[in-house]
């Protein structure tokens, strides 16, 4: 049964490129989450994909964006990149309607800014 | 006020040393509760989660909430290297709220 697969593991980039982190769902899962873990930190909650839409939000910036695809892989684009974006990148998914089950988790890309 | 607080120690025990770690959270309406294990340079997993009140125990870790109080608690038993990691509670709400994670060192 294959997990939560993110990729890549480790990215490096400076400030004001582009970056785009993709994540494969648990199997039989179809809702997406992009979390984003500072050091030190726990995960904070960046959007929700389901059915190939945004269905929620946390507070980040409008450079924080997303898509979904039909095979319910999802990827997170950040544009504009600052310093402060350097952190673990979490991605989980579940199953739509079971909110308030526990969600699986990938094992993260870690970006780095220069 | 955030949703869910998390003293982020770090804490450091000796191996055989029961451990107790702990959250507060804000909000009276919540009704599930988990702790995640986070490994270094890995993501975070599932370890407990419980629904509304009371204690849940899954070998040497024992889960408890006290809603009257708003504070949920990890217990771990008799403590083993392996066990050191970065604990997270989280509480689902209209998005999953995490604490800020308990570093814990098992010390051989």
């Amino acid at each position: 049964d294959a997990g939560v697969t993110q990729s890549p593991t480790h990215l490096i980039k400076t400030r004001g490129q582009q970056v785009t982190l993709r994540c494969s769902p648990k199997s039989g899962h179809d809702t997406v989450s992009w979390y984003q873990q500072a050091l030190g930190q726990g995960p904070q909650f960046i959007f929700q994909y389901y059915e190939e839409e945004e269905r929620q939000r946390g507070n980040f910036p409008d450079r924080f964006s997303g898509h979904q695809f039909p095979n319910y892989s999802s990827e997170l684009n950040v544009n504009a990149l600052l310093l402060g974006d350097s952190a673990l990148y979490l991605c989980a998914s579940s199953l739509v309607g079971q909110g308030s089950q526990p969600q699986h988790f990938g094992d993260g890309t870690r970006l780095s800014i220069l | 006020q955030k949703e869910v607080e998390q003293d982020p120690g770090p804490l450091s025990v000796p191996e055989g040393a029961i451990v107790s770690l702990n959250c507060t959270y804000s909000n009276s309406a919540f009704q599930y509760f988990m702790w995640y294990r986070q490994y270094s340079r890995k993501g975070p997993e599932l370890l407990m989660y419980t629904y509304s009140s009371g204690n849940k125990e899954d070998g040497r870790f024992t889960a408890q909430v006290d809603k009257s109080s708003k504070y949920i608690s990890l217990f771990i038993r008799d403590s083993q290297p392996s066990d050191s990691a970065t604990y997270l509670c989280a509480i689902p709400g209209n998005q999953f709220y995490f604490g800020t994670g308990t570093s814990l060192t098992v010390i051989p």
